[in-house]
């Protein structure tokens, strides 16, 4: 069974610094896909950056990356240069069999979140 | 509209009362997805429609929870007889065929009292 494993309850960072937001995961199929969504407190889940298993390149989408480890199934945020606006939950999920058309393969399934608070 | 819409965004429930959630998603999106967050925790799957159709209602957690979308467009989850329980936030996400990504509303929390 799939599962998504985040061991940081909470981060605390100063502004402008780099953080790394940890997610390990456990899956038994080949293809499948890893994201991160940024929760604020208004309750919105704001989709932030994909990675599939088969892309060969590191996932990047402006301050955000993804440092992709398929060996050691780990998929960690990095987010350059942190703004008090970064201060949110944030989750790690994933989807297997994404290049088949599976019922299963539809559902996201999430970790228990990291929450990280950027300090002025 | 441009973002996955949700309503209420707070329902107090009194314990045995019926409710229903609606959710409006991205247009032209034709997979919906319905999750439960409990407090202090990752979102869970409920159940997901292709269109009209609802092909995956294994996350439902009893038969108190019933999801429809008869035309393809909005969705209503409906819990009957609420428990304390079922206190959460419940998200709606919309997608694209064939897109990775699902985009999610700002959720409708549901206190049961």
């Amino acid at each position: 069974a799939q599962k998504i494993t985040q061991t940081q309850p909470g981060m605390f960072v100063q502004e402008k610094e780099a953080v790394t937001l940890d997610c390990t995961y456990d899956t038994s199929d080949q293809s499948y896909g890893l994201f991160w969504y940024k929760q604020p407190s208004s309750g919105e889940m704001i989709f932030l950056i994909y990675q599939g298993s088969y892309d060969e390149q590191n996932a990047t989408e402006g301050r955000y990356s993804l440092n992709f480890q398929k060996a050691r199934k780990s998929a960690n945020l990095v987010i350059s240069a942190s703004q008090l606006g970064d201060s949110a939950m944030y989750f790690c999920a994933m989807r297997e069999a994404l290049y088949r058309t599976s019922l299963r393969a539809q559902k996201l399934v999430f970790g228990q979140g990291t929450r990280l608070t950027i300090n002025p | 509209g441009a973002g996955v819409s949700q309503s209420p965004r707070y329902k107090v429930a009194k314990r045995g009362q019926d409710v229903a959630l609606r959710c409006d998603p991205i247009s032209g999106h034709v997979s919906l997805f319905w999750y439960q967050q409990a407090l202090g925790q990752g979102p869970e799957f409920l159940t997901y429609f292709q269109n009209e159709a609802q092909l995956d209602k294994s996350g439902l957690p009893s038969d108190r929870f019933f999801a429809e979308r008869p035309e393809g467009s909005v969705s209503t989850l409906k819990i009957q007889r609420t428990q304390q329980e079922d206190s959460a936030v419940y998200l709606c996400a919309s997608s694209l065929p064939g897109a990775p990504e699902a985009f999610f509303g700002q959720g409708t929390r549901l206190t049961v009292v």
